[in-house]
């Protein structure tokens, strides 16, 4: 079975710095990796995503991401974070047969400080 | 850009009813939804994957009774929780793949205040 595990519920980080959100998956098989962000009471939007090739991933609003398959990460980073940027971060892990269907990490929350 | 639609975004109700909560792919068809669930300050958890034209899909868990889903059409699916109890004050988001592409969007959730 799948599953993801974001290791930080929260990180406080202060305007301007750089944060890493980290995630690691489980699975037996390929995957695709996905960040989402959610505002309250919102639904999710997609930072960024991989599916295949290049192991560095760009996404909206600055970030990136960095599929690691000897460790089974894919860490979420900004080099300078906005009082924007506060809001709940979610990794997501897919089978690689494209289904849709996502199983979701805790999510970390972001608070950016000024 | 694909958009999916939910509504209400809001419902209060009271015990014992029942509360009807749509997803719609506004500009897209969609074979296939998804219906999570999620609790104040913790994760989506996968309800239900929702067919069009056959029946649902639920997670380990998840009561086929209490939380009917319907799919028939490629742009709406529906969620009714029944018989509602406070225990099932939540906050509830679709999502739907986009037929023929890898597009997979989410809707900006529905919250259900039984009372």
């Amino acid at each position: 079975a799948q599953s993801v595990t974001q290791l930080d519920s929260q990180v406080p980080v202060f305007e301007e710095a750089p944060v890493e959100l980290r995630c690691n998956y489980s699975s037996s098989v390929s995957v695709y990796l996905f960040w989402y962000v959610q505002y309250p009471n919102q639904g999710l939007q997609l930072l960024l995503k991989y599916l295949s090739g290049s192991t560095l991933v760009k996404g909206i609003n600055g970030f990136e991401a960095e599929f690691n398959k000897s460790q089974t990460s894919f860490h979420l980073r900004k080099p300078s974070v906005h009082i924007s940027d506060t809001a709940e971060y979610f990794c997501a892990v897919e089978g690689s047969s494209n289904t849709g269907k996502l199983i979701f990490g805790q999510g970390t929350t972001l608070q950016v400080k000024p | 850009g694909a958009v999916v639609s939910q509504h209400p975004s809001w419902v209060i109700c009271k015990s014992g009813t029942s509360v009807k909560i749509e997803c719609r792919s506004l500009d897209f068809q969609a074979t296939t939804m998804f219906w999570y669930r999620q609790f104040p300050k913790q994760s989506l958890m996968l309800m239900a994957t929702s067919n069009e034209g056959s029946k649902a899909t639920y997670e380990q868990g998840v009561e086929k009774d209490k939380f009917l889903i319907n799919h028939a059409s490629l742009t709406l699916s529906t969620l009714t929780v029944t018989s509602a109890h406070p225990e099932d004050s939540s906050f509830y988001i679709c999502s739907a793949l986009f037929d023929g592409a890898n597009v997979l969007t989410f809707g900006a959730g529905s919250r259900l205040t039984v009372l």
